[in-house]
């Protein structure tokens, strides 16, 4: 079945250590996203990659970086600079040539900073 | 800016009962809408959506919501609820000027109880 991977679901961090958060989908998706869910906040969106070895800044870049070499992968780095990082966080994507916006979602990764 | 509003952060109800999910979106002009669930510590679903035609939409699951371009609203209804329906519920849009951008309201918890 196609779908959306994510890993770890749930990973400790000690601060100051970077951590990656892995996104893999078999949809033949060319876009992907990642978003952080913080409780009565909704979705706030942390970067994009509408093509491979492009991506952009969301509206909650800092602290965090990407990459985008294959198109099937789009990890998510947490680094030490992100002064807040305890959150759910949650990869998505859709077709690159579906013009209606509609996102595909993983089933999240629950990081907590000790 | 273009935005999608929830008002209601939380919405308690009793089984059986009828339920309405407000949301209203900023945009008078053509937009595409969805409504997803998501259950604890899970992703987000798709519930259902409005592209075009008629302005009624039904989920599989006793779910509907009108799309109502006067009002610009998209409010979710279920006129008997089950524990089971017990979710946050996101309602998303993608705005005219807004691109592919999915815009998402901030949720709203809904707690079914016996």
């Amino acid at each position: 079945d196609g779908g959306i991977t994510q890993s770890p679901k749930y990973l400790f961090r000690k601060e100051g250590q970077n951590v990656t958060l892995s996104c893999e989908q078999n949809l033949n998706h060319d876009a992907m996203y990642w978003y952080r869910q913080d409780p009565g906040q909704g979705l706030r969106l942390i970067y994009y990659s509408q093509i491979v070895n492009d991506f952009q800044k969301g509206d909650i870049a800092e602290g965090y970086s990407v990459s985008r070499e294959k198109k099937e992968s789009f990890p998510l780095t947490v680094t030490s600079a992100q002064k807040n990082p305890t959150a759910f966080y949650l990869c998505a994507s859709r077709p690159g040539d579906a013009n209606t916006g509609e996102l595909f979602f993983g089933e999240g990764s629950r990081l907590t900073v000790l | 800016a273009q935005s999608v509003t929830q008002l209601d952060s939380q919405v308690p109800v009793f089984e059986e009962a009828p339920v309405e999910l407000r949301c209203n979106y900023s945009s008078s002009v053509s937009v595409y809408l969805f409504w997803y669930v998501q259950y604890p510590n899970q992703g987000l679903q798709l519930l259902l959506k409005y592209l075009s035609g008629s302005t009624l939409v039904e989920s599989i699951n006793g779910f509907e919501a009108e799309f109502n371009k006067s009002q610009t609203s998209f409010h979710l209804r279920k006129p008997s609820v089950h524990i089971s329906d017990t979710a946050e519920y996101f309602c998303a849009g993608t705005l005219t000027g807004g691109g592919n951008k999915l815009t998402f309201g901030t949720g709203t918890q809904l707690k079914v109880e016996l």
